[in-house]
């Protein structure tokens, strides 16, 4: 099977530009992640899906931040305006289940803002 | 609330060496333990999982066992290989949810 993917693998853009980053779940994968992971730290998580509905996005830093997914497929992650501080790897995961299941993680998308 | 703490690195070591990576964490309940590793120019691949207390989780000759009693997980390899250097994320996951939480993660190079 397909496992998850993400676009762009890396984006460098300038302060202040619009970039929109892209998650393909694993097919049939109702629930789906976007964790990020600032200057070599923890990775943090920024909200989760449940199909289309936003089950929880209170990892969100902030309203510059927007995810969709539309029909409950693939999601899309913008960032609009982007400041310095989102520089870092954006990664994207799915899964079956809630509970004891693992996440399974796209390769992550890594952005530079400067 | 719930965390993760893992030793810093990085972590250098000859090829064969014991290696150990500590982990520790904090939660509310009874989570699951995982340890994740992320390989040069890929994502993260789930590498072991523990679901209780005692439970032991292996794979690729890494071992790690769930310690109730001292909150701990850490990760344990008898002997590195050169192709074993990366990234390692311990991580926990609250039952009910998936809210997922990350240590910062320990880089590991095996030097032959």
């Amino acid at each position: 099977e397909a496992g998850v993917t993400q676009f762009p693998s890396h984006s460098v853009i300038e302060k202040g530009q619009t970039v929109t980053l892209r998650c393909d779940p694993i097919s049939g994968h109702d629930n789906l992640y976007w964790y990020r992971r600032v200057m070599g730290k923890e990775i943090k998580f920024l909200l989760h899906f449940v199909k289309e509905s936003k089950q929880d996005e209170s990892g969100m830093p902030n309203n510059r931040f927007l995810a969709e997914r539309t029909g409950g497929t693939y999601s899309t992650l913008k960032v609009q305006p982007a400041e310095l501080e989102d520089s870092g790897v954006y990664f994207c995961a799915s899964s079956q289940e809630i509970g004891d299941s693992p996440l399974h993680f796209g390769n992550g998308t890594r952005l530079t803002v400067t | 609330g719930n965390s993760v703490t893992q030793m810093e690195g990085p972590v250098t070591l000859s090829e064969e060496a014991f290696l150990t990576i500590n982990c520790t964490y904090t939660a509310t309940g009874y989570p699951s333990l995982f340890w994740y590793v992320q390989y040069p120019g890929e994502g993260l691949q789930l590498l072991l999982k523990a679901t209780k207390a005692d439970d032991k989780g292996s794979n690729k000759g890494f071992e790690a066992t769930y310690r109730k009693e001292t909150t701990s997980f850490h990760l344990e390899k008898g002997s590195v290989q050169v192709s074993d250097s990366a990234v390692y994320f311990c991580a926990l996951i609250r039952r009910n949810n998936n809210d997922m939480r990350f240590g910062a993660g320990t880089r590991l190079t095996v030097k032959p």
